[in-house]
């Protein structure tokens, strides 16, 4: 069945460094992909999307490219702020049913 | 426009208690679903509705069951409670379509004993 992985965490970074997130997916058809955002004591947050290859999903300052080659949907933000500490999930949809990658938890400090 | 909404915040049960977590949302949206989050495990798919009186399993069903009598409303019951259902709940909502955005509740943290 469709999967995703998404790199392992806690991240700890200080204000203004470059975020990576790893994520990578398997699934049979032509899935859309999402990153999600968790706040502390919160529900999820759509953070981006992207629904076919090569297109790009941004906001906030974030950006993830769908590569189908290397079936991968990596989260970048070149400058990270303490408002960014938040556990965020990549996750796919293939009609109606989303599949979840572990999550993981990102800490800026100041 | 209150999108997706759960009650009860917190809940506390003894193992062998039933509840039901409310789920409700007013953006007319047919596709419900409701996941339980759990450390180091993201969110799995409980139970999901793609319509009014239509439901079905997701990845974790056992021990869990879904109606769905209208279309703003989606409850998920506990039927006897066990630690092993001790998470957090989350009930999402969607139109149809791949492409499309799940709105998520607040969530609903339940300990049980």
């Amino acid at each position: 069945g469709d999967s995703v992985t998404q790199m392992e965490g806690p991240v700890t970074l200080s204000e203004e460094a470059f975020l990576t997130i790893n994520c990578t997916y398997t699934a049979t058809g032509y899935p859309s992909l999402f990153w999600y955002v968790q706040y502390p004591g919160e529900g999820l947050q759509l953070l981006l999307k992207a629904t076919k290859a090569d297109d790009k999903g941004s906001n906030k300052g974030f950006e993830a490219t769908y590569r189908k080659e290397t079936t991968s949907f990596h989260l970048e933000k070149g400058s990270v702020q303490v408002s960014d500490s938040a556990v965020y999930f990549c996750a796919l949809s293939d009609d109606y049913k989303l599949s979840f990658g572990a999550g993981t938890t990102v800490t800026v400090r100041a | 426009n209150a999108g997706v909404t759960q009650t009860p915040k917190f809940q506390v049960l003894k193992t062998g208690q039933s509840m039901t977590l409310q789920c409700a949302q007013d953006m007319n949206h047919e596709y419900m679903s409701w996941y339980r989050q759990d450390p180091g495990m993201g969110l799995r798919l409980i139970h999901y509705s793609v319509g009014a009186g239509i439901t079905d399993q997701g990845e974790v069903p056992n021990g869990y069951n879904v109606s769905r009598s209208t279309t703003e409303d989606f409850p998920l019951r506990l039927l006897s409670a066990a630690p092993s259902q001790t998470s957090v709940y989350f009930c999402a909502s969607r139109t149809p379509g791949p492409q499309e955005t799940q709105y998520f509740g607040p969530g609903t943290r339940l300990l049980v004993l």
